[in-house]
């Protein structure tokens, strides 16, 4: 099976800054690795998928990158409804798999 | 648009059989796979298995044994079935969508049903 490992497990921000979000897979993955979004109460949102492709109505300031075993989750400039957790999923082999998540809090 | 409404109950008691549903809404069942995850109160994702509407399955191992997904087309129904439930299935039960693309057998899962909090408990 696939570990996905995610750091930071909590990062604190502000309005405006810049963060990096990294996931490391226990195996290469290609690039079939997504990230979702998941706010308090409510179900997980796809981002990003195949690494790097903006999900339709995501806004811009999310960007993803990578291949292989290590990628990246950027949000170029926070906005208050960024606050959330943030979540990397491999979907290379079975059983699919998550990182342990990102707590993004102000 | 697809939409994804789930049902169930919220309370299963120990040894009993968990039983969810997710009805689609907004586009034929038959199109894609349909998968079932779970989220422990405060802890990690985990991948349950997913379907298709022929009755194609594939079940992550660890629940494999304890674990049935079916499709009613007529419907337009997936369903999720967990027998011998302890207090470690106690989670937040989602449905979703499997949608493929990118290039190759990228997948990835949208839109998901709104989660059934399932509590395994006398």
């Amino acid at each position: 099976d696939i570990q996905m490992t995610q750091s930071p497990s909590s990062l604190s921000a502000s309005v405006g800054d810049r963060v990096t979000i990294t996931c490391r897979a226990s195996h290469s993955i290609n690039n079939y690795l997504n990230w979702y979004q998941q706010k308090v109460g409510e179900a997980p949102k796809v981002l990003i998928y195949a690494a790097s492709t903006l999900q339709t109505g995501v806004p811009s300031r999310f960007s993803g990158s990578g291949s292989g075993t290590d990628f990246t989750l950027t949000i170029a400039s926070l906005e208050p409804e960024d606050f959330a957790s943030y979540y990397c999923q491999q979907s290379f082999s079975t059983p699919y798999s998550f990182g342990q998540g990102t707590k993004l809090e102000i | 648009q697809v939409q994804l409404q789930q049902s169930g109950p919220g309370l299963v008691k120990p040894s009993e059989t968990l039983s969810l549903t997710c009805t689609v809404s907004g586009d034929s069942i038959s199109r894609y796979y349909w998968t079932w995850l779970r989220q422990p109160p405060g802890r990690d994702l985990e991948w349950i298995g997913y379907v298709y509407y022929t009755g194609s399955t594939n079940y992550n191992s660890s629940l494999k044994s304890r674990l049935t997904m079916s499709v009613d087309t007529s419907k337009s129904q997936f369903s999720l079935t967990l027998t011998s439930v302890t207090a470690a299935d106690t989670a937040f039960y989602y449905c979703a969508r499997v949608v493929f693309g990118g290039g190759g057998g990228n997948n990835w899962f949208d839109p998901w049903g709104q989660g059934t909090l399932v509590i395994v408990s006398t």
